[in-house]
């Protein structure tokens, strides 16, 4: 069964230092998504992508955050200069469809801990 | 704001129990509602996805209920079994273009052998 994979799994770097998580979504869906979820706090949305460009952000997105569609298959989430806050583990998902009149299932990768010291 | 509750924090029950787990939102301008599975230090399952105009889905043992207009939902364990332990968590897509998930906390569920 096609998944979504995320790497790395674990990702130690020093605060100020820019790091890019990687995601491979599902081959034939549209629609792309990060989320992060601090430890025992809820899931957050941070940004969604579709037709190479974001659809939308959330206030966490700041300018510190970018994201891309590099190829066919790769989509990354890149964090320029890391604060000790953004220490989060991070979900990449992907959905079929999306938007106004239909939306369906997203699926979620198993995600990439970010550990910032 | 949509604000989604999930009652109660952590749930623990002997195997073989039936059980319900609550989730409300605040807003009921939804496209639809999900329920998502998620172990520790994993990624999340999704379970269940009721789309706004659907009263209520079905897999398995699980039942997942959607009542809109008061802002609840729903999800029905039966028959429960020790790798049903697990964190439960409930997801909202509001109206308004946004195609994002908006997540509870989580119920935390053991199920006891």
């Amino acid at each position: 069964e096609p998944e979504v994979t995320q790497t790395p799994s674990h990702q130690v770097t020093q605060m100020g230092q820019e790091v890019i998580l990687r995601c491979v979504p599902i081959s034939n869906h549209l629609y792309f998504y990060w989320y992060r979820q601090i430890l025992g706090q809820k899931v957050e949305f941070l940004v969604s992508f579709y037709n190479n460009e974001i659809s939308e952000k959330s206030e966490i997105f700041d300018d510190q955050f970018s994201v891309e569609r590099p190829d066919g298959s790769n989509f990354t989430l890149k964090i320029r200069s890391t604060k000790l806050e953004d220490s989060a583990m991070y979900f990449c998902a992907s959905s079929r469809i999306a938007g106004l009149w239909l939306t369906d299932t997203q699926y979620f990768g198993p995600g990439t801990r970010l550990t910032v010291l | 704001k949509q604000e989604v509750t999930q009652i109660p924090a952590a749930l623990s029950v002997p195997e073989g129990e039936n059980l319900v787990l609550n989730c409300s939102f605040t807003d009921s301008a939804i496209y639809n509602l999900q329920w998502f599975r998620q172990d520790p230090g994993k990624g999340l399952t999704s379970l269940l996805l009721i789309q706004s105009s659907q009263r209520e889905q079905t897999s398995g043992r699980l039942n997942a209920s959607l009542d809109k207009s008061s802002g609840r939902s729903t999800l029905y364990i039966a028959a429960s079994q020790p790798g049903d332990s697990a964190t439960y968590l409930c997801a909202v897509t509001p109206r308004g273009g946004s195609e994002k998930l908006v997540f509870g906390k989580g119920t935390k569920l053991t199920v006891n052998p």
